[in-house]
């Protein structure tokens, strides 16, 4: 069974960095999109962005400014670093894998979220 | 960015009702169209993905239809714990954009 698990600072000031890692177990981490998806309290799924084990990435161009994402294969994890964060940015942050079938993409896994917060 | 936009936002309904949520996206999607059920505190799971293919180990009483622009998602028996938040997705084109979501409540 394929499981996805975020993990990180609960909390973090405005302006500074929010870092999350998502760690990969059930299934090896390669050779599938690998995404970040966030929901604001009352408010919808907003999707962040995908990275491929290859390394490229796309971005949400709300957020490209703001975002890069990483991933260590021998570790089967993806990373997310969210720069110069403000209280909007307060949220739960899920990462989600998508399965690639000819044409079609779609997220199969998700992982339980977790909920960062932006304050001082 | 292609706007997703679901009705109705809230529905009431009964175990054994059928229920059906409507997506409309802002332009043609094709069938690059998934939903998405969520309960508070655990992780969304993917019910329909290419507008009507049911994902694995999902219940047969959910379908999907659609293309182009207009979507539905059908329960045709509500059992009890189909009660959740239901979302719709598109993938045709990044950034990929969901719905607003569709709360479904016990009567």
């Amino acid at each position: 069974q394929v499981r996805l698990q975020e993990s990180g600072p609960g909390l973090v000031k405005p302006s500074e960095t929010l870092s999350l890692t998502c760690t990969v177990s059930g299934a090896s981490i390669s050779s599938f999109y690998w995404n970040w998806i966030r929901q604001p309290a009352g408010k919808g799924l907003e999707w962040i962005g995908r990275i491929y084990t290859s390394g490229n990435t796309n971005y949400n161009p709300s957020l490209k400014s703001r975002v890069s994402m990483s991933v260590d294969t021998s570790k089967n994890q993806f990373f997310l670093n969210l720069r110069s964060v403000t209280a909007a940015d307060t949220a739960v942050y899920y990462c989600a894998r998508a399965y690639v079938s000819g044409s079609y993409d779609y997220f199969d896994y998700w992982g339980q979220g977790t909920l960062v917060t932006v304050s001082s | 960015d292609i706007q997703m936009a679901q009705s109705p936002s809230s529905l009431s309904a009964s175990v054994g009702d059928r229920v059906t949520i409507t997506c409309r996206a802002s332009q043609s999607v094709s069938s690059y169209l998934s939903w998405y059920q969520h309960k508070p505190g655990r992780a969304p799971k993917l019910l329909i993905y290419s507008a009507s293919s049911l994902q694995s180990e999902v219940p047969s009483r959910f379908s999907g239809s659609g293309s182009g622009t207009d979507f539905t998602l059908t329960v045709s028996s509500l059992h009890p714990e189909d009660f959740a938040t239901y979302y719709c997705q598109q993938s045709y084109s990044t950034p990929y954009t969901f719905g607003q979501g569709t709360k479904l409540e016990i009567k």
